[in-house]
């Protein structure tokens, strides 16, 4: 089955870097895009990456933009994200979620279970 | 970037009864870029409905999803025990994919 486990979290000061993972397994993973998504404390879900299958393509929110990089390893079924600059405001749960066409249609249908990371002095 | 608003906020309802939930864009979404999750507390969010109106594999048809443009629904149409949560609209855009704030379904 459809599995995706994020790692790498944890507590970070600001204007650090921490390197989040997610790893893949049950499905062709170089077949897909794949997101990484997070959600603050209590609150809702905004969406921060997207990496092609291939990845020849990466999109950021623009929150994160020049201070996050996403990128991906097919030969080892991971996701990356790298995070630099960390702000109090990147304190979230983070997840990752793949990337399913449907006819002409997209989704987010499976999602890791989520990864803490907190920035704080 | 489109912002959606979801509504209401929260939603106190008892099992049995019918939930509908709201999601507004601040400009048109194509039908087929339109999604409903369920998240429960300590979880991932779960795919409910995609292109606006489609149930995901497993997904019980007291789920509905309908709208077009920029007004959008969900509904639930007979409450169980295990539909209390909190649900989110999210839209695809060309580059950047927007969530709603979400709408919390409690039980009253």
């Amino acid at each position: 089955q459809v599995q995706l486990m994020e790692s790498g979290g944890g507590v970070v000061q600001p204007e650090g870097s921490l390197k989040l993972s997610c790893t893949a397994s049950g499905f062709s993973f170089s077949s897909y895009g794949m997101h990484w998504v997070r959600q603050a404390p209590g609150k809702g879900l905004e969406w921060v990456a997207i990496i092609w299958y291939d990845a020849s393509n990466k999109y950021y929110a623009d929150s994160v933009k020049g201070r996050f990089t996403i990128s991906r390893d097919n030969s080892k079924n991971t996701l990356y994200l790298q995070m630099n600059s960390l702000r109090v405001e990147d304190t979230a749960i983070y997840y990752c979620a793949r990337d399913l066409w449907v006819g002409d249609t997209r989704m987010f249908d499976y999602w890791g279970q989520g990864i803490l990371v907190t920035v704080s002095s | 970037e489109i912002v959606l608003t979801q509504s209401p906020g929260t939603l106190s309802l008892s099992p049995g009864e019918r939930a509908t939930l709201s999601c507004r864009a601040s400009q048109s979404v194509g039908n087929n870029y339109l999604v409903w999750y369920q998240q429960k507390p300590g979880q991932a969010p779960r795919l409910l409905i995609y292109g606006a109106s489609s149930r995901a594999t497993g997904i019980p048809d007291r789920f509905s999803g309908s709208g077009s443009g920029t007004d959008f629904t969900l509904t639930i149409s007979r409450l169980e025990p295990e539909d209390f949560a909190v649900y989110f609209c999210q839209q695809y855009g060309t580059s950047s994919h927007t969530f709603g704030q979400g709408t919390k379904l409690e039980i009253k």
